[in-house]
């Protein structure tokens, strides 16, 4: 079983729309957990950390849900710039640094 | 401000032979520092990470090497280039003890 498991998607949603993306992940020790987002063919780069009180920023919306071990990802009113692969990562402390884990990512496409 | 540095951007190198792909870091001191690989469709899996210089840790065993000869730089190399070595290599780095990660634009490395 992978550690973090993501649906690859793509979610193909209308621009407006609300979406969001569940991710799992196995390791009860898990420290913390982000969100990324990686555009095609470029790195990724941090979207936001994601707290057990749940936290937004602007259109997005992050909550973690220890007792199921999952986190969740909510878009509202999607843009066209959106579109991108969104990877949930799990923070562990482990042989004395931070070691992140990433899925493989949930792919998003906004379109007109 | 910090800015992380990869190069070069794409490559396409034989199998069998050597590999060398730099990774420097502006703005920040005593970095950690981290090499990942992407292969298509998949997650980020880590490589290696180091906490110093000359400190190198391995993930995963395999075809590749990594060397820290000064706090601001990471090297990759491997001595013979397998096709599986083929990828999308990203250096990242974070601030000593810190959990946020933060990429370079990445190698797209193509073993032919």
């Amino acid at each position: 079983r992978k550690e973090v498991e993501q649906d690859p998607g793509p979610f193909n949603v209308p621009e407006g729309a609300t979406v969001a993306f569940n991710c799992t992940y196995s390791n009860s020790a898990s420290q913390s957990f982000f969100w990324y987002r990686q555009d095609c063919r470029k790195e990724p780069k941090l979207l936001m950390s994601v707290y057990s009180s749940g936290n937004e920023d602007g259109r997005f919306t992050a909550q973690l849900n220890r007792a199921s071990q999952y986190i969740s990802l909510l878009i509202r009113d999607s843009k066209l710039s959106d579109s991108a692969t969104y990877l949930c990562v799990e923070r562990l402390f482990s042989g004395g640094y931070n070691k992140l884990i990433f899925g493989a990512g949930t792919r998003l496409a906004v379109h007109p | 401000s910090q800015t992380i540095h990869q190069w070069p951007a794409t490559l396409v190198q034989p199998v069998g032979s050597p590999l060398s792909l730099e990774c420097t870091v502006e703005g920040t001191s005593n970095p950690n520092l981290y090499w990942y690989r992407q292969a298509a469709g998949r997650g980020l899996q880590l490589l290696f990470y180091s906490v110093g210089i000359g400190q190198i840790s391995s993930e995963v065993p395999q075809n590749l090497s990594a060397s820290r000869p000064q706090d601001r730089q990471f090297i990759l190399s491997s001595k013979k280039l397998l096709l599986s070595d083929s990828g999308f290599y990203l250096c990242a780095w974070s601030p000593g003890g810190g959990a946020d990660q933060y990429f370079g634009p990445g190698t797209r490395l193509t073993v032919t």
